[in-house]
């Protein structure tokens, strides 16, 4: 069956400071991964996804990037981050053309910036 | 660009009677998936339903049903028999058929299930 990892679960980090995150698939094979943000009491806000190695689409300017060094890795990076930051990070993955769409999500990363 | 609008920020209902949670969305696209996504208290993410465009029928899934109106653009949840457990935050979403599928998230209604 698929899993999806993500760490760490709780993170503080001083404003200025460099960021990564990451995330592992397991059990599938060329997944769509993305990353979210949720900022408290607020929606998903897409921040990145990727349909392969090396491949990263942005869907909103900012502080952040992101890479995918592996077919089921997803790394979300900062090198100075700003109070903005803080939020609760999502990484998640879909399967594409198996007419079974869904996104299944990682356990998720609050990320505090003081 | 796709718009996900949920307009009920916080709902309750008692225990055993039935809700329905509200959504509507802005697309160009023809073909597109809509789902609901269940967030309780743990913060994990969990799918409820999911729909395909191009489906009249509504889908079902034991207590959750939806009521999509394409032309419309409107995509409700109702759930019945409501249970304590199904206290959480509740987000409609929007999913674009192409390269990478990006999925689209309204911003959420706070769902309690009041004993």
């Amino acid at each position: 069956s698929q899993t999806i990892h993500q760490w760490p679960a709780t993170l503080v980090q001083p404003v200025g400071s460099p960021l990564s995150l990451e995330c592992t698939v397991e059990g599938t094979s060329n997944p769509n991964l993305y990353w979210y943000r949720q900022a408290a009491g607020r929606g998903l806000q897409l921040l990145f996804y990727s349909v392969g190695i090396g491949q990263i689409s942005s869907e909103v300017p900012q502080n952040l990037s992101a890479s995918r060094p592996q077919d089921r890795q997803f790394i979300l990076s900062s090198k100075k981050l700003l109070l903005s930051d803080s939020g609760f990070y999502l990484c998640a993955w879909s399967v594409q053309g198996e007419n079974n769409e869904k996104l299944f999500f990682g356990s998720g990363t609050q990320l505090s910036v003081l | 660009a796709q718009t996900v609008t949920q307009s009920q920020p916080e709902m309750s209902v008692q225990e055993a009677e039935t809700v329905t949670l509200s959504c509507t969305y802005d697309t160009s696209e023809s073909n597109y998936y809509l789902f609901w996504y269940k967030q309780p208290p743990s913060r994990q993410m969990i799918l409820v339903i999911r729909q395909e465009a191009y489906k009249q029928q509504n889908a079902t899934e034991n207590r959750f049903s939806v009521n999509f109106q394409k032309a419309a653009k409107s995509f409700s949840l109702k759930i019945s028999d409501s249970q304590l457990g199904d206290t959480a935050m509740y987000f409609c979403a929007f999913m674009k058929l192409n390269t990478g599928n990006q999925f689209y998230f309204g911003t959420g209604t706070s769902l309690t299930v009041i004993p």
